[in-house]
C-alpha cells in the first residue's frame, strides 16, 4: 500500500516529441506528489509537484496530470529537448505528517537530437 | 556557501569496517533525510530527522545509525559495512514544517564496500 509504481523504466523520445512518464499509487492518504529530475552524478532536484485537489499543473514545458479516482499521475514533457535527458522520479508524501516520501523506481529518459 | 553538502563524494571501504557519511546544511531546515539509491529500487529512505535529537527509522534502517546533535548536521554511520550496502547515498533537507514540501538533495556519496 505504500508503494509508488513508475513506468516505463526507460524511454527514448525524438527531439520535439512528448515524453510521458506514469506513476500509480495505492494509499489514498498520500497528499503531495512531486517529480524529481536527476542528472548523472547529481542529486535529484525538484521539478514540479501537485496536490490531490488539483487535476493538472503546468510549469513551462512540464505538466503533471493527476487522476485521483484512478490513483495515477503522470509527467508530460512537451517539446522534449536533449537537455531533458535525465532520470525522473515520481514520489508521494507519506500522510503521517512526517514529510517522508515514497519514491518510484525511476525512468531514464533519453531525448535524441 | 549555502546549501547541502555531503562528504566524502566517493568512498571505498572493506567489509566489517565502520564508515560515516557526513551531511551538512546551511538553511537550518528542520527535516533531514538519508536515502540510498540502487538500480531498480529508486530511492529508499534509511532514516529521517524532524529536528535536532529527533530521529526515526525509514524503510531500510538495518545496519545504519544516525545522530543529530545539531540542526545542520546529520551523519549516517554504517556500523559494520556489508557488500549489500554498496550504493549511492543521498542526504536531503526540507523546510516542510513551513509549508515548503520540496526536498533539496545533496550531490551524493558513492560508497563501495569490498
Amino acid at each position: 500500500q505504500q508503494q509508488v509504481k513508475q513506468s516505463p523504466q526507460s524511454l527514448i523520445v525524438q527531439k520535439g516529441g512528448i515524453s510521458i512518464i506514469n506513476c500509480a499509487y495505492e494509499n489514498t492518504a498520500f497528499d503531495y506528489f512531486p517529480w524529481y529530475q536527476q542528472f548523472p552524478g547529481k542529486g535529484p532536484a525538484l521539478l514540479i509537484a501537485i496536490r490531490p485537489d488539483v487535476s493538472e499543473k503546468k510549469e513551462g514545458r512540464f505538466t503533471i496530470s493527476f487522476n485521483k479516482s484512478a490513483k495515477q499521475f503522470s509527467l508530460h514533457i512537451m517539446d522534449s529537448q536533449p537537455g531533458d535527458s535525465a532520470t525522473y522520479f515520481c514520489a508521494a508524501s507519506m500522510p503521517s505528517g512526517t514529510y517522508k516520501y515514497i519514491f518510484g523506481t525511476g525512468t531514464r529518459l533519453k531525448v535524441l537530437a | 556557501d549555502a546549501g547541502i553538502t555531503q562528504s566524502p563524494r566517493y568512498k571505498i571501504t572493506e567489509t566489517g569496517r565502520q564508515v560515516t557519511l557526513m551531511c551538512h546544511q546551511t538553511w537550518s531546515h528542520s527535516y533531514m533525510f538519508w536515502y540510498r539509491q540502487d538500480l531498480g529500487h529508486g530511492l529508499r529512505l534509511i532514516y529521517y530527522s524532524a529536528a535536532a535529537d529527533i530521529t526515526d527509522k525509514g524503510e531500510v534502517p538495518d545496519g545504519y545509525v544516525v545522530s543529530r546533535s545539531k540542526t545542520e548536521n546529520f551523519p549516517l554511520t554504517l556500523e559494520s559495512a556489508t557488500r549489500s550496502q554498496t550504493s549511492v547515498y543521498f542526504c536531503a533537507s526540507s523546510d516542510a514544517d513551513r509549508g515548503l514540501y520540496g526536498y533539496t538533495f545533496g550531490s551524493g556519496t558513492r560508497l563501495t564496500v569490498v
